[in-house]
């Protein structure tokens, strides 16, 4: 099984920063890489699939970027709405989650 | 439009066999590259693959849950049916299915129900 583990696991931030979490695979996972976020109480959502490509509707300050065991995810000016949890994914060997980084507001 | 809906018991007792079903509309599993999967989230955990099927039957399973869980469909009535046997207080969670979308050999959940809370309890 490949394992996902992400870094932080919660980081503390005020609008208008500047975000960076990172995903690491166990083995590489090509492009294979998806990321989500989660609001409390709702479904996750999918931002970024193929670790570089954003969804239709989801803002320009979202970006991903690596390949095969390392990736990052970016958001470039922190939103009021962009506080939640954010999971990677790995689809090359069937599906694992991260285990989570928590934005939250400092 | 696709939506998917979860519905199934919100409480079971250790032992028992847990049933839920995914009811989708907006797309078929009958379609070639179809899949409807099975994310579960214990409170305050982590997301965690379940199962999925495909349009052609084949089924995927996580391997540490693969000797208690079953996925089926039912193309005509849209639905997607997930049987967890044996539960115990580690099946407590929301259970979410989603329709997976595939894209050469990437593939990824885009659409999601808004999840099933189940607990696990005597």
């Amino acid at each position: 099984d490949i394992q996902m583990t992400q870094s932080p696991s919660s980081l503390s931030a005020s609008v208008g920063d500047r975000v960076t979490i990172t995903c690491r695979a166990s083995q590489s996972v090509s492009s294979y890489l998806n990321w989500y976020q989660q609001k409390s109480g709702e479904a996750p959502k999918l931002l970024i699939s193929g670790a570089i490509n954003l969804q239709s509707g989801v803002p320009s300050r979202f970006s991903g970027s690596g390949s095969g065991t390392d990736f990052t995810l970016t958001i470039s000016s922190l939103h009021p709405e962009d506080f939640a949890t954010y999971y990677c994914q790995q689809s090359y060997s069937t599906w694992t989650f991260g285990q989570g980084t928590k934005v939250e507001v400092k | 439009q696709i939506t998917l809906r979860e519905s199934g018991p919100t409480l079971v007792k250790p032992t028992q066999t847990l049933t839920l079903t995914c009811t989708f509309s907006g797309f078929s599993l009958s379609t070639s590259g179809v899949a409807v999967g099975w994310i579960r989230q214990p409170p305050g955990k982590a997301l965690e693959w379940v199962a999925l099927i495909y349009w052609d039957d084949d089924k995927r399973y996580n391997p540490s849950l693969e000797s208690r869980v079953t996925i089926t469909k039912d193309t005509s009535r849209n639905q997607v049916v997930l049987t967890v046997t044996n539960v115990d207080p580690g099946d407590a969670a929301t259970y979410y299915c989603s329709h997976l979308q595939t894209n050469g050999w990437s593939s990824y959940f885009n659409y999601w129900g808004q999840g099933a809370l189940v607990t696990v309890s005597s």
